[in-house]
């Protein structure tokens, strides 16, 4: 079957301006993962969704970034402000179920620019 | 604060060669250790895992040895190939919980 799809793959900004990036879950899995990897680190927690509930906004960097979930389905990753520190690929990951060892499955990732 | 180290930063190696790489953690909370395996342009995918329980575990030519009283785990790769020039990253996580926190990754060069 499918596996998780991430959208855009690219995205160049000027610094000041909006951001949404699309996360598309395996089908059936109900835990969804945000992550940011930096040039040359390693990645980064960011926030996760049990259902359409986000019990761990711990990673989150700052009030400009929030996150939500339409019920166990799509997920939209919101950056407001963008700041050139902000440039990093965003990968979404998603499992059939948040505890126990999972499998955390990856998408491709969005490259985002800010200028 | 950084909760994995993962050494070295890059390794090359021949064809055929052992590939090792390792990491250290810090949260004895930590139940569950994966490593992913990532290309240029594709999201990590997982390669192999481990849980304390066990000191060894082996798949295909991938094994993990994990020292519980070091708190140390490392991924050997055995007769490396040109196939597996890739980033390794280690990562760990309390089962129960959801996020896994990464190591900063090793660019792993086969040459053939």
């Amino acid at each position: 079957g499918a596996g998780v799809s991430q959208s855009p793959s690219n995205k160049v900004t000027e610094k000041g301006k909006d951001v949404e990036l699309r996360c598309d879950p395996i089908s059936g899995h109900t835990a969804l993962y945000w992550y940011r990897q930096r040039l040359g680190q390693g990645l980064e927690f960011l926030i996760y969704f049990q259902g359409n509930s986000a019990p761990d906004k711990s990673g989150l960097p700052s009030d400009r970034f929030s996150a939500e979930r339409t019920g166990e389905s799509v997920s939209t990753l919101t950056i407001q402000r963008t700041q050139q520190e902000d440039s990093a690929v965003y990968l979404c990951a998603s499992s059939l179920a948040r505890g126990g060892t999972d499998t955390q499955y990856f998408g491709p990732g969005t490259r985002l620019t800010v200028l | 604060q950084q909760q994995v180290k993962q050494s070295p930063q890059s390794l090359i190696v021949q064809k055929g060669g052992i590939s090792i790489i390792n990491c250290a953690y810090e949260n004895t909370a930590f139940d569950y250790f994966p490593w992913y395996q990532q290309f240029p342009g594709k999201g990590p995918a997982l390669l192999i895992a481990i849980r304390p329980d066990v000191s060894e575990k082996k798949e295909g030519r991938f094994t993990i040895s994990f020292n519980k009283s070091a708190k140390q785990f490392s991924l050997h790769i055995m007769d490396s190939q040109p196939g597996d020039s890739a980033t390794y990253f280690c990562a760990a996580k309390i089962a129960s919980y959801g996020k896994l926190t990464f190591g900063q990754g090793t660019i792993l060069t086969v040459h053939p």
